[in-house]
């Protein structure tokens, strides 16, 4: 049972647009949900995270929605950067007693064209 | 200020043939995390550790073993490997439960290929 799920494998986009990558979520445990970039042969790194007691989250180029009642988060990057092709996972904890593990989406590979 | 290290970085086996894959993080975290990234499957975890001394099961913990030598260092082994564990595989750290501290750090990764 795939409790995160990121539904398109894939997006394009050109530079200078805005770039939207989009996650669903099953379990009403979750409380808190990250954005990992990851580029080819390099491990997934950090990008923003948000509190299910927010409901928007900026740093710089990167928002990241959350709609709790949709069980719904994205990823807007504004504007997309050829630098910023690469695979988005979003990933979901469950405070509490969970010891920070994750739950994973299975990643959107986005590229962005000059 | 080198993060989370992982060796190696590639590996050939045979099938039934064992390893152990190394980690070590530098940043004086308490939890610390193994992953297997399968394409189009995300990363699923295979085995944590929420601090030194302890250690639980994850997702996918069959065929796996694991060691948390201490605070820095945290071991994957596979005992008899099969073609099913050919995947790349990840560890992570983080530095405590609570305040925010929800960020987990990740190593390059180790692609192993079970033949």
């Amino acid at each position: 049972d795939q409790q995160v799920k990121q539904n398109s494998p894939s997006l394009s986009v050109q530079e200078g647009r805005i770039s939207i990558l989009n996650c669903d979520y099953t379990n009403s445990m979750f409380d808190y949900f990250l954005w990992y970039k990851k580029y080819p042969a390099e491990g997934p790194t950090f990008l923003i995270s948000i509190s299910s007691i927010k409901d928007k989250n900026e740093d710089g180029r990167f928002t990241v929605f959350l709609n709790k009642s949709a069980k719904h988060l994205s990823l807007h990057i504004v504007p997309s950067q050829p630098g910023d092709s690469a695979v988005y996972f979003c990933a979901a904890l469950a405070g509490g007693t969970s010891y920070g593990k994750l739950t994973f989406g299975q990643g959107t590979i986005l590229t962005v064209h000059p | 200020n080198a993060g989370v290290t992982q060796t190696p970085k590639f590996q050939v086996l045979k099938t039934g043939q064992s390893m152990t894959l190394q980690c070590a993080q530098d940043m004086n975290h308490n939890s610390m995390y193994w992953y297997r990234q399968d394409p189009g499957m995300g990363l699923r975890l295979i085995y944590y550790s929420a601090s030194e001394g302890t250690t639980d099961k994850g997702e996918v913990p069959n065929g796996y073993n694991v060691s948390r030598l201490n605070k820095r260092e945290f071991s994957l082994r596979l005992e008899s490997a099969a073609p099913s564990q050919t995947s790349v595989y990840f560890c992570a750290s983080r530095l405590r439960q609570g305040l925010g501290e929800n960020i987990q750090y990740f190593g390059a990764g180790t692609r192993l290929s079970v033949l």
